[in-house]
């Protein structure tokens, strides 16, 4: 596709229910990147992929997330017992790192997920 | 990655430029120094990248210091589309997380 796909845009789910987030980057990039915003807050970094293996998971707030990506493209964040806390617009971006640091990332329209 | 630091607030009236600061002062010899912006219910979008040398494109330039311990992103001229959060980020080697700070939020006045 042109751009960085995420899907669904918007999720509303129950507390206590796992959800599943789905990026697909632009084509070729081998770098991807999870980020999470709440209302009026900055960018937090959750996880960085390259290729399929995922070098910095630091940002992962707790064990209730997870993500993997696989065939080097499609990237899930999956959350499980969903928290209200953990409502807030998750953010997915791309970039053809390969080695190299001047490259630029592109971000997704994001999925806003709201937990009641 | 290095740190930077950027004033959390600026304001601007349309059409005239604007001047973006930003200091990291404990930059390396192989940082690069990149800025992007995030439109209100957006995700974020790159605006430019540079190193040593002064940098144009078609959304803006990028100074840097000599001593690279700061740069600053110049918006010619503003327009009320450029009303954002911009944020300024040194990537210190591939294969590492693009980290965001608080940014700046610029307003822009017609």
């Amino acid at each position: 596709g042109a751009g960085v796909s995420q899907s669904p845009s918007n999720k509303v789910t129950e507390k206590g229910k796992d959800v599943e987030l789905r990026c697909d980057p632009i084509s070729g990039h081998t770098a991807l990147y999870w980020y999470r915003q709440s209302l009026g807050q900055g960018l937090e970094f959750l996880i960085y992929f390259q290729g399929n293996s995922a070098p910095d998971k630091s940002g992962l707030p707790s064990d209730r997330f997870s993500a993997e990506r696989t065939g080097g493209s499609v990237s899930t964040l999956t959350i499980q017992r969903t928290q209200q806390e953990d409502s807030a617009v998750y953010l997915c971006a791309s970039s053809r790192d390969r080695g190299r640091v001047n490259t630029e990332a592109f971000f997704g329209q994001g999925t806003r997920l709201t937990v009641v | 990655d290095a740190k930077t630091t950027q004033p959390n607030s600026m304001e601007s009236n349309e059409e005239e430029p604007v001047h973006l600061p930003c200091n990291h002062s404990t930059i390396s010899g192989t940082d690069y120094i990149h800025w992007y912006r995030q439109l209100p219910s957006q995700g974020p979008e790159y605006v430019i990248h540079g190193l040593t040398s002064n940098v144009n494109n078609r959304m803006a330039s990028l100074a840097i210091a000599e001593d690279r311990k700061s740069s600053t992103l110049i918006l010619h001229r503003a327009t009320l589309r450029d009303a954002a959060v911009y944020y300024c980020i040194l990537r210190s080697q591939a294969g590492t997380a693009l980290i965001f700070g608080k940014g700046t939020t610029l307003s822009v006045s017609s």
